[in-house]
């Protein structure tokens, strides 16, 4: 069955310190795994994704096959990290969905 | 930028009557989606579509819900008689050839009364 899995319904950071949102997945092949934001009145967005292996915003995630995970990183959080992240995958193929876990609500302290 | 447009942002409707929410996908795009949100809950899947027809939908797009791309730019989504636990935002999303980012419109709250 594909799922996803963010175990953190909200994660409070204060500002300056590290950053990590779990996602795990099951999925029978080989996903693409993606990170989703929300901020506040705006669309989903994409963040970054892990075919592409870019850092945006000081976010980066390693997918890590073995332990079913992408994680999702920042060293040094900021206020305007503030928002809901999730975490996504979607098979190969150009037509496949996107399933997106139920999402964490990050929160930055000042 | 281009970028997928929903409409209405906000629909108010009582339990039985038909609904019809309207998107615009960015205009080179194959590939449209719809997803809903409950209050409160994750990003559910609804129905895809490509080349004119639905290549997938989850259970959630039982006999009630119907998709349609009527003229080449407007992407559909009919509700024929809406239920309370349809009051939801609804997401219309639409993807290109070639990467695969999903490209998400603002969404439309649909409120069941």
């Amino acid at each position: 069955a594909q799922r996803v899995t963010q175990p953190e319904k909200l994660l409070s950071v204060f500002k300056g310190a590290p950053v990590e949102l779990k996602c795990n997945y099951s999925y029978s092949g080989s996903p693409e795994l993606f990170w989703y934001v929300q901020y506040s009145r705006q669309r989903l967005q994409l963040l970054l994704r892990h075919i592409s292996r870019e850092s945006i915003k000081g976010f980066t995630a390693d997918l890590n096959k073995g332990e079913t995970s992408f994680h999702l990183k920042k060293p040094f959080a900021q206020e305007e990290d503030s928002a809901m992240y999730y975490c996504a995958l979607s098979g190969m193929n150009r037509d496949d969905k996107i399933i997106f876990g139920k999402g964490t609500r990050l929160h930055i302290l000042p | 930028e281009p970028e997928v447009t929903q409409t209405p942002s906000h629909q108010v409707t009582q339990m039985g009557q038909e609904v019809i929410l309207r998107c615009v996908p960015i205009s080179n795009h194959l590939y449209f989606y719809w997803y809903r949100q409950i209050l409160g809950q994750k990003v559910e899947f609804l129905v895809s579509f490509y080349n004119n027809e639905i290549s997938e939908k989850s259970e959630i797009f039982d006999d009630q819900f119907s998709v349609e791309r009527p003229d080449g730019s407007n992407f559909t989504l009919k509700i024929r008689s809406t239920k309370l636990e349809d009051s939801a935002m609804y997401f219309c999303a639409s993807k290109g050839s070639g990467t695969g980012e999903l490209f998400f419109g603002e969404g439309s709250r649909l409120t069941v009364l």
